[in-house]
């Protein structure tokens, strides 16, 4: 059974911090990995989408890193600000999706 | 905007009584996954059909059941509902299934009293 978790469960930084977040997960037989954005109440907005053969994605201020070897993907932040206040949520998809619990970020002014 | 759209935004309903969510799923994508996500938790899987069959069940009881029709939109119905239902039932519809991106409506808040 997959297990999935993301450290740390929360994180507050003052604007204009770069962040770290990570993900790990047990079973290394995935198609992909997808990491979310979920603001209070509402449903999944799709960051990134890294598939098993690649190392890493890029989009704009955001980068992610995967280790399928070592179950490991981690999502860069750069240079963060207010809006991207929300809980972050990875994804390993191996035909349905296995999520962490997220991390639920604060990026004070 | 991810073309995947959920009714109701929001629902109350008591124990023991029966709930239907629908979904919306993007024009041409064949696979759709049902999700309930309990507060503080990550969403956990319901069930999944591609092209009007399910392929895959998470750890839910029989009494979450579910359609799929050909004009891509779905349904997730919940009998004999409990306590426990209370949740955020998010659905999520991609291309095929596995490898492809998955894209999420806004979810169904559903409060069992």
């Amino acid at each position: 059974k997959q297990e999935v978790t993301q450290i740390p469960a929360a994180l507050s930084v003052p604007e204009g911090e770069n962040l770290v977040l990570n993900c790990s997960f047990t079973d290394s037989a995935i198609y992909n990995l997808q990491w979310f954005r979920q603001d209070p109440g509402k449903g999944l907005t799709s960051l990134l989408l890294i598939q098993s053969s690649q190392r890493e994605q890029t989009s704009g201020r955001l980068n992610a890193s995967l280790d399928k070897s070592s179950g490991r993907s981690t999502l860069y932040i750069a240079a963060s600000q207010p809006g991207d206040s929300a809980t972050y949520l990875c994804a390993v998809d191996d035909y349905k999706l296995s999520f962490g619990a997220g991390t639920t970020v604060t990026v004070r002014a | 905007e991810t073309g995947v759209t959920q009714s109701p935004t929001h629902l109350i309903k008591t124990r023991g009584q029966q709930v239907t969510l629908r979904c919306s799923s993007q024009s041409g994508h064949n696979t759709v996954s049902w999700y309930q996500q309990a507060l503080g938790q990550g969403p956990q899987f319901i069930f999944q059909y591609y092209r009007e069959e399910e392929n895959g069940r998470g750890n839910f009881p029989p009494r979450f059941s579910g359609l799929q029709f050909p004009n891509y939109s779905s349904e997730l119905n919940v009998n004999a509902l409990e306590l426990d239902d209370s949740a955020l039932y998010l659905c999520a519809s991609s291309l095929a299934m596995g490898d492809t991106e998955a894209f999420f409506g806004q979810g169904t808040r559903l409060t069992v009293v």
